[in-house]
């Protein structure tokens, strides 16, 4: 199995603050790789798939970006909406792994 | 509008069985993959398995904690898709999410809010 190792497990910001998750495979996924935000009581939102594509809806201070095994989810600036857990997903095989999970908290 | 609901959630005694269902709507089922997640309360997203589109048979995969005793159907004239889950242990206990997978790629989209299944005697 692919193991998704996320940084940091939790992170305190302020609002307008830029924040940077990572993600690390285990094996080479080429960009099959997603990025999903998590609110208490809710389901999963996908943010990013293909390591960097945008899903319709998201805003534009979402971004991620590759480097080899290397994964980053970046928020340019911090909104109040955006305090939640984050997990990244590699879907190159069977099974589908997730990352940890990352808690962004208010500082 | 994309809609994916969950039911069939609830309370089953270990060794017990539950069905769960999604009713899709806003989009050709048939067209899609589609996933199961479950998520144990406090921790984090496990991926339970999938079934593949029509035009692949509806072929399905799962996780090895749940092969064997989850099995995912879909029946496209009802626009839903199914969870079998069978002999049932406490460690099945979590929310079950299904989730659309985008046409073309592999990567999940759309979710449904979530049911509750809790194994407990």
């Amino acid at each position: 199995d692919i193991q998704m190792t996320q940084s940091p497990s939790s992170l305190s910001a302020s609002v307008g603050d830029r924040v940077t998750i990572t993600c690390r495979a285990s094996q080479g996924i080429s960009n099959s790789l997603a990025w999903f935000q998590q609110k208490p009581g809710k389901a999963p939102k996908s943010l990013i798939y293909a390591a960097s594509s945008l899903q319709s809806g998201v805003p534009s201070r979402f971004s991620g970006s590759r480097s080899e095994t290397d994964f980053t989810l970046t928020i340019s600036s911090l909104q109040p909406e955006d305090f939640a857990t984050y997990y990244c997903q590699q879907y190159k095989s069977y099974p589908i792994t997730f990352g940890q999970g990352t808690r962004l908290e208010i500082k | 509008e994309v809609q994916l609901v969950e039911s069939g959630g609830g309370l089953v005694q270990p060794g017990g069985s539950l069905r769960l269902s999604c009713a899709a709507s806003g989009f050709t089922l048939s067209d899609h993959y589609m996933d199961w997640v479950r998520q144990a309360p406090g921790k984090g997203l496990e991926w339970v398995g999938r079934s593949r589109d029509k035009a692949h048979s509806y072929s399905t995969e799962y996780a090895a904690s749940v092969k064997g005793s989850f099995t995912i159907s879909i029946d496209d004239w009802k626009n839903s898709v199914f969870l079998q889950m069978n002999s049932l242990n406490t460690e099945d206990t979590a929310v079950y999410f299904c989730a659309r997978v985008i046409q073309g790629n592999y990567a999940q989209d759309y979710w449904g809010q979530g049911t509750l299944v809790t194994v407990s005697s």
